[in-house]
């Protein structure tokens, strides 16, 4: 069973432009979660989404930031018009459908970096 | 609000020693505490959890940690640190949600 996925890896923006981060969950698992690691700081949530549903984005920056988790497809976290604050890993983890384990895993990252 | 402390930003300790990583956590419910690892640019890994059964859980790699509710605590140990414990650890708190709340990690350097 393959883990969480999300490409790319690495990813290297100039001020101004769009990046997109994907994230495919693990097979089976509806719930996918998104999180910022800044330079030496923990993880800080930012969504948590099921299919075609943002459930909660208290932690995502009010604007320029956007997440979907389409029927079919990856999740996609979408970043407008980069600035160098931006730079940063940004995780994405997922769990099983259903409440009472809220076991989270988690994808090797993608570190965004803004020039 | 939830919040999870690490005490210590980096600890070093010897090859075959014993490892002490510290967390305290601050909740209004009983949490669900987990820790994780992370090697250099790569994921995080799930050592161990603790959801309200035994107090002292055991994990992979040789790793517990107990849960002590009146020290509000959930320390990670080990016995004998390898090399290849080498990483930055995270200590997570949620209190019956998905929202994980991290602290600030640890980061476990391993002398030979």
């Amino acid at each position: 069973n393959a883990g969480v996925m999300q490409n790319p890896r690495h990813l290297v923006r100039r001020r101004g432009q769009e990046a997109r981060l994907r994230c495919s969950p693990m097979k089976g698992h509806s719930h996918v979660y998104w999180y910022r690691q800044l330079p030496e700081e923990g993880l800080k949530f930012m969504v948590y989404l099921q299919k075609e549903n943002i459930i909660d984005e208290s932690g995502m920056p009010k604007e320029r930031f956007s997440a979907e988790f389409p029927k079919e497809g990856p999740s996609i976290l979408r970043i407008q018009q980069v600035v160098r604050g931006d730079s940063a890993a940004y995780f994405c983890a997922s769990s099983p459908p259903g409440w009472g384990t809220y076991e989270q895993y988690f994808g090797p990252g993608t570190r965004l970096t803004v020039t | 609000a939830q919040s999870v402390t690490q005490l210590d930003s980096h600890v070093s300790v010897s090859e075959g020693t014993p490892v002490l990583l510290r967390c305290n956590y601050s909740s209004s419910y009983s949490p669900s505490l987990f820790w994780y690892v992370q090697h250099p640019n790569k994921g995080l890994q799930l050592l161990l959890k603790y959801t309200s059964a035994a107090t002292l859980v055991k994990g992979i790699n040789g790793f517990e940690a107990e849960f002590k509710k009146s020290e509000t605590s959930f320390h990670l140990t080990k016995p004998s640190a390898h090399m290849s414990d080498a990483a930055e650890y995270f200590c997570v708190a949620t209190s019956g949600t998905y929202k994980y709340i991290f602290g600030t990690g640890t980061r476990l350097k391993v002398l030979a």
